[in-house]
This record gives C-alpha cells, structure tokens and sequence, in this order.
C-alpha cells in the first residue's frame, strides 16, 4: 500500500505567488516523522523541512512551511514569495516509528516550474 | 563543503559489467543509507548502515547488490553483472542518530546499463 501520496500535476507558478503542495500519508504509528524534500535537475536531494507526529506547531524554515494535520493525514508543504530557482520537484517522505528505523518511504512529487 | 558526496555522478556501462559506487557522508553521521530511484518515481530505500554494521537491507537488494562500510565512514556499493532494470539514480545519504534528525542526500550517482 502507498504510505505517501502526491497526486497533484505538474504545476506552474507565478513568481512571487505562493503555492502549495499536497501530501496524505498512511500509517498506524503514532511516533513518525514527515519530510519535504526538493530536487532540482540536478538530481540532489534538499532537505526542505521536518514535522514529528507530536509537534503540536507546524513548522516552519524560511519560506517553506508545513501544513499539518494529523487527523486529515497530511502534510502540505506551503512555499511562499515562489522564486525561479524554486522550480524542481518536490518530495514528501514520512519516517515511521521509534528512532531505530531510519527508512523513509516517499511519494512520487510533484514537480513545480516557477514563471516570470 | 562538507555535504553528502558520490562518485562517480554518472557511469554508463555495458550488461553484464561490475560497477562501484562510492559515499562519503557527513563527518559526523553514524548513519548511512542507499536509495535507489528510478525515473518519474520517489527514492526507494535500499540498505542501511549504523557504523559499520548493515542493520537493514530492502528485497529490492537482490544478490547481485553488495554494500560495505567498512569503518564505519565511506560507504561503497557494488553491483554485479549489471542489467539494463539496474539503470537509475543511486543515492546516499546519511544522519545522526535520534529519530528527529535529518537525513541529509548527496547528488546521486547515475547509472545506465547499456
């Protein structure tokens, strides 16, 4: 079964608008941990942001924050004031259970252009 | 920079060669993990390393796959007789222990088998 779902189409977005990525996820572990991750073309992986399941604030990192909520399952990620050089596609990925597992499991992105 | 670093970033080799990857991770990073990912698809965990110790490999390593860390530091993967469903992006990364830190990727390495 699909623990992280991303099925939004490509997206494209004006520069300095905000857009949002939607991310559901599916797991019965109270104790997990959510990602976003950014890749551009080039192929790395940029951690964006991270939200543990009992953090009661949304977090937060610059112009990236995360949406969550816990009873829906998802963990939006909200990029404000889009810059050219935000265009990649962006991963979502939960890590699930007790500190010994370090496994993630993402979803498939989505990919974002940013227009002038 | 003291980031995640591969090499080599891209290899294109012929069915049947043997190709090794090389990780280095974060100085301080005790944790060390392999991803595979293929086009249009998220990353897919492969192994994991705490050290020096491989704590967990995913059935997506079949045999041909062989991963080692042998003091606990640079990691390397290695896969033999290649096949063309071999060609992807392999990626490393690594973190700290505590199930709050970041894993941190490098910039993959590219394969296509030919």
């Amino acid at each position: 079964a699909q623990k992280i779902t991303q099925t939004q189409p490509g997206m494209f977005v004006q520069e300095k608008e905000a857009v949002t990525l939607d991310c559901t996820y599916d797991t019965s572990d109270q104790s997990y941990g959510l990602f976003w991750y950014k890749q551009p073309s080039s192929g790395e992986m940029i951690f964006l942001i991270y939200q543990g399941s009992y953090d009661e604030q949304n977090a937060t990192e610059g112009r990236y924050s995360l949406n969550f909520q816990k009873a829906r399952k998802s963990a939006n990620l909200v990029i404000s004031a889009s810059q050219l050089g935000d265009s990649a596609m962006y991963f979502c990925a939960m890590r699930e259970g007790l500190s010994g597992n370090n496994r993630l499991a993402f979803g498939k992105g989505n990919q974002v252009v940013v227009i002038p | 920079d003291t980031g995640v670093s591969q090499d080599p970033r891209h290899k294109i080799t012929k069915r049947g060669q043997n190709v090794t990857f090389r990780c280095d991770p974060i100085s301080e990073h005790n944790r060390l993990y392999w991803y595979r990912q293929t086009l249009g698809q998220g990353p897919e965990f492969l192994t994991y390393f705490q050290n020096e110790a491989q704590l967990e490999k995913s059935r997506l390593l079949s045999d041909r796959f062989s991963a080692e860390r042998p003091k606990g530091s640079f990691s390397t993967l290695e896969i033999q007789r290649t096949e063309q469903g071999d060609s992807a992006m392999y990626l490393c990364a690594s973190s700290s222990t505590g199930s709050g830190n970041t894993i941190y990727f490098g910039e993959g390495s590219w394969l296509t088998v030919v």
